[in-house]
């Protein structure tokens, strides 16, 4: 089944504690992003991936780090969170940028 | 102001009666997609209408796409209580290297 698979799907860390969310793609699309959902903000840009090694900043890149080593996987990486970070992540994935986007199941993230 | 605005931000209606939303850009787009996203869930695609289209239907669904205005419309025909959702335009700006979401219209439909 084609699908984008996100771990772990709920969170709560604290202030400063280091944490990644996965993020895994099995239909060998090139293009990858991460967005966080806010409400009243809609869904926002925090990294994308053209390829394998090629990661650019979105709208909202400050205190997130990604990494593409592989086609199919796009690890967002919060190296010191914060409680404003505190909110609802998706990986997407498509074929490139302009195409239909897949969604992941979504990361609740709550920094106390 | 943001790429993609929907309007209503929020609609409720009866079931069986048709739902209208709409969506309005600023630039040049190649395409313009509309998602849907249960409560808390991730975002499905519904339709991709591509700029040199004017209208696409999709089974209930249908798009409109005007260029010249800078807007589009998704009409849910003789919907029902599972439609239910968030719906999102997202348009694929030229010159971009991602899609630009809206903000979505929140549509409850009442049984």
């Amino acid at each position: 089944e084609a699908q984008v698979t996100q771990n772990p799907r709920y969170l709560i860390t604290v202030t400063g504690k280091k944490l990644t969310v996965t993020c895994s793609q099995n239909m060998n699309h090139e293009y990858m992003s991460w967005y966080r959902q806010d409400p009243g903000l809609g869904l926002r840009q925090i990294y994308y991936s053209m390829n394998v090694e090629v990661t650019d900043k979105g709208d909202v890149p400050e205190g997130y780090k990604v990494s593409r080593k592989e086609k199919r996987n796009f690890p967002l990486i919060l190296e010191s969170p914060s409680p404003n970070q505190t909110s609802l992540y998706f990986c997407a994935s498509s074929l490139s940028s302009g195409d239909t986007q897949y969604f992941g199941p979504g990361t609740r993230l709550t920094v106390l | 102001s943001q790429q993609g605005e929907e309007d209503p931000q929020a609609l409720s209606i009866q079931e069986g009666e048709n739902a209208t939303m709409n969506c309005s850009y600023k630039t040049s787009i190649n395409n313009l997609q509309w998602y849907r996203q249960n409560s808390g869930r991730g975002l499905v695609h519904l339709i991709l209408i591509r700029s040199n289209e004017r209208e696409k239907h999709s089974g209930r669904l249908r798009v409109t796409l005007d260029t010249s205005k800078k807007s589009s419309s998704l009409l849910i025909t003789a919907s029902r209580a599972a439609d239910t959702a968030s719906y999102f335009c997202a348009t694929d700006v030229q010159g971009a290297q991602k899609l630009v979401f809206g903000q979505g219209t929140r549509l409850t439909i009442n049984p």
